[in-house]
């Protein structure tokens, strides 16, 4: 069965640069969600789609922002990269009619140098 | 506010030990629960959740866990581990009628010894 597709899977950027993570649901899931889980921590809501509108958001920087594309494939896009922004970047996808249950993607690994 | 607590950061068995992770949550609205695990260097992966009905759940790899909603509480059993079974486990919770974003509890690092 299809899964969520992430990439890149692996992301090397330096202090202040900029980076776009991408996330391709699973085929006719409408609803996208962004995690970030930081070395040895739990996975942290950042930022969650329904049809191209932002349905909810966590606890993501000004510096981030992230969107929802027509054929439901979703970009987070990063600034100013943060040594502390390093961290393991997970998207999720469900369907809006069965929210319980959200599949993850393998994730992207962002290291800030 | 919402929040889960997974009481063992660390639980180290024996092969063919059985085994119980602990979780507990928080909230004053009706949750959804799971438990996902995430193998070194992947994703997550679920295991189980529990919606409604049946407080005892079955799910993959011969894991069930048990809602006790007078407890809080959703803990993962399984009666008989192996190697395999050495990975990170985290419990999660969603809220009914709310946002449908996963709040995580820290996580529980499985480490299962020959």
């Amino acid at each position: 069965a299809a899964g969520v597709i992430q990439s890149p899977r692996h992301l090397i950027k330096e202090k202040r640069e900029t980076a776009t993570l991408k996330c391709y649901p699973i085929p006719r899931h409408d609803t996208v969600y962004w995690y970030q889980q930081g070395p040895g921590q739990d996975p942290q809501f950042l930022i969650s789609f329904y049809e191209k509108m932002q349905s909810d958001k966590g606890s993501i920087p000004d510096r981030f922002s992230a969107q929802q594309f027509s054929d439901y494939h979703s970009e987070l896009n990063m600034s100013s990269l943060e040594l502390g922004d390093s961290a393991l970047y997970f998207c999720a996808s469900s369907l809006i009619v069965r929210t319980d249950t959200q599949y993850f993607g393998p994730g992207t690994r962002l290291t800030v140098l | 506010a919402q929040s889960v607590t997974q009481l063992d950061s660390q639980v180290p068995v024996f092969e063919e030990a059985p085994v119980e992770l602990r979780c507990n949550y928080s909230s004053s609205v009706s949750v959804y629960l799971f438990w996902y695990v995430q193998y070194p260097n992947q994703g997550l992966q679920l295991l189980l959740k529990y919606l409604s009905g049946s407080t005892l759940v079955k799910g993959i790899n011969g894991f069930e866990a048990e809602f006790n909603k007078s407890q809080t509480s959703f803990h993962l059993r399984k009666p008989s581990v192996h190697i395999s079974d050495t990975a990170e486990y985290f419990c999660a919770v969603s809220f009914q009628g709310g946002s449908e974003k996963l709040v995580f509890g820290k996580g529980t690092k499985l480490t299962v010894n020959p």
